[in-house]
């Protein structure tokens, strides 16, 4: 089976600051690898996946994440973060023809001025 | 094109009561998945139907809870007997049958306090 380990449970970050959000999977198949953003008393909003090809994956709001085979990693980059980035972000991993997802436990990202 | 909508948005309930959660999925979309989220913890698989046939379920699904889609549209999450442990935030997401790899979309999700 296929698991996730967020490294960071929070990260405080001064605004227009980069901020590297940590993700490790394992699993001893193929994956395919998702970040989640979740803001307060709302459901998940997809930011970026890596299905196949090119490893470095750019999504919504300025986020992007590079896929590491070797280290087993799937590193989520921001090089300059808004107050409105505040929010929970989640890690996740499927396989292929598995179709649910496993989620990390999660990193806080606070983001003050 | 509308996302997944779910139904309540909060509901409190004393234990002991049964609750039912609604989800409709975005349309066109032929798989319905029910996760568990509880506070400061990611989502936690608990069902998934394609169509109308439920594939697979948790352990996490006690005997307590039922989920259906009698018609592989929307589905419901019935939970029977509740309990204070059952508080959380039920999410349902869907999923279409090709062309998005294991992209599951979310909804806003349904809250449920048990006291």
């Amino acid at each position: 089976a296929q698991s996730v380990t967020q490294l960071d449970s929070q990260v405080p970050v001064f605004e227009e600051a980069p901020v590297e959000l940590r993700c490790n999977y394992s699993s001893s198949v193929s994956v395919y690898l998702f970040w989640y953003v979740q803001y307060p008393n709302q459901g998940l909003q997809l930011l970026l996946k890596y299905l196949s090809g090119s490893t470095l994956v750019k999504g919504i709001n300025g986020f992007e994440a590079e896929f590491n085979k070797s280290q087993t990693s799937f590193h989520l980059r921001k090089p300059s973060v808004h107050i409105s980035d505040t929010a929970e972000y989640f890690c996740a991993v499927s396989v292929l023809n598995d179709y649910k997802l496993s989620f990390g436990a999660g990193t806080t990202v606070t983001v003050r001025a | 094109d509308t996302g997944v909508s779910q139904d309540p948005r909060h509901k409190i309930t004393k234990r002991g009561q049964n609750v039912t959660f609604r989800c409709d999925p975005i349309s066109e979309h032929n798989r319905l998945y029910w996760y568990r989220q509880t506070l400061g913890q990611g989502p936690e698989f608990l069902t998934y139907f394609q169509n109308e046939a439920q594939l697979e379920k948790s352990r996490l699904l006690s005997d307590r809870f039922s989920a259906e889609r009698p018609k592989g549209s929307f589905s419901t999450l019935e939970i029977q007997r509740t309990e204070q442990g059952d508080s959380a935030m039920y999410l349902c997401a869907s999923s279409p049958r090709t062309g998005s790899g294991n992209t599951i979309y979310f909804g806003e999700g349904s809250w449920l306090t048990v006291v």
